[in-house]
């Protein structure tokens, strides 16, 4: 039984480029939510996908984007980046109506 | 607005013997609330959760919490750990609306020692 699938596991970037991360659901799982861990801090939400929509927003600026596809797969972009944004982000799926959240491996994005 | 607070952001025990792990929550609505523990270049692996019954609440590899609603606590708990227990832990809430998102609190670094 897959889980959640991440893609890349690591890769970097120099500041002001743009990146896409993508993120492969559970199976059953139809919705996707994204979260960024910097260094020594616990996840922080980004936004919710749902049938293709954003569905929540945490407090990130509109650099951050998002996309989710038919079949349930989502990516996040970033533009412009910064240093700062250099961090763990971790896509987490679930089924909607249930809070049971599976987690992937994360992709590790180190800006220079 | 929800926020955690986890009390400790290192706990050093020797192996064998028992831990607490202290998470406190602010929130001005009903919540779920989430242990997930995070092994190094990992993601996050689900420990236990609570939605609604029984206020203790047993979870995988022998971890337990329990719900303290009086006061706003849902400490995670093991008898006896294990080396393999070293790990980061993350207390997390959720209100009771539809899909919402998790808050999680900042992290505690267990390091069990032999």
């Amino acid at each position: 039984d897959a889980g959640v699938t991440q893609s890349p596991t690591h890769l970097i970037k120099t500041r002001g480029q743009q990146v896409t991360l993508r993120c492969s659901p559970k199976s059953g799982h139809d919705t996707v939510s994204w979260y960024q861990q910097a260094l020594g801090q616990g996840p922080q939400f980004i936004f919710q996908y749902y049938e293709e929509e954003e569905r929540q927003r945490g407090n990130f600026p509109d650099r951050f984007s998002g996309h989710q596809f038919p079949n349930y797969s989502s990516e996040l972009n970033v533009n412009a980046l910064l240093l700062g944004d250099s961090a763990l982000y971790l896509c987490a799926s679930s089924l909607r109506g249930y809070y049971g959240y599976t987690f992937g491996s994360g992709t590790r994005l180190t800006v220079v | 607005a929800q926020s955690v607070t986890q009390l400790d952001s290192q706990v050093p025990v020797f192996e064998e013997a028992p831990v607490e792990l202290r998470c406190n929550y602010s929130s001005s609505v009903s919540v779920y609330l989430f242990w997930y523990v995070q092994y190094p270049n990992q993601g996050l692996q689900l420990l236990l959760k609570y939605l609604s019954g029984s206020t203790l609440v047993k979870g995988i590899n022998g971890f337990e919490a329990e719900f303290n609603k009086s006061q706003t606590s849902f400490h995670l708990r093991k008898p006896s750990v294990h080396i393999s227990d070293t790990a980061e832990y993350f207390c997390a809430v959720s209100d009771l609306e539809y899909g919402n998102k998790l808050v999680f609190g900042a992290g505690t670094i267990l390091r069990v020692k032999s």
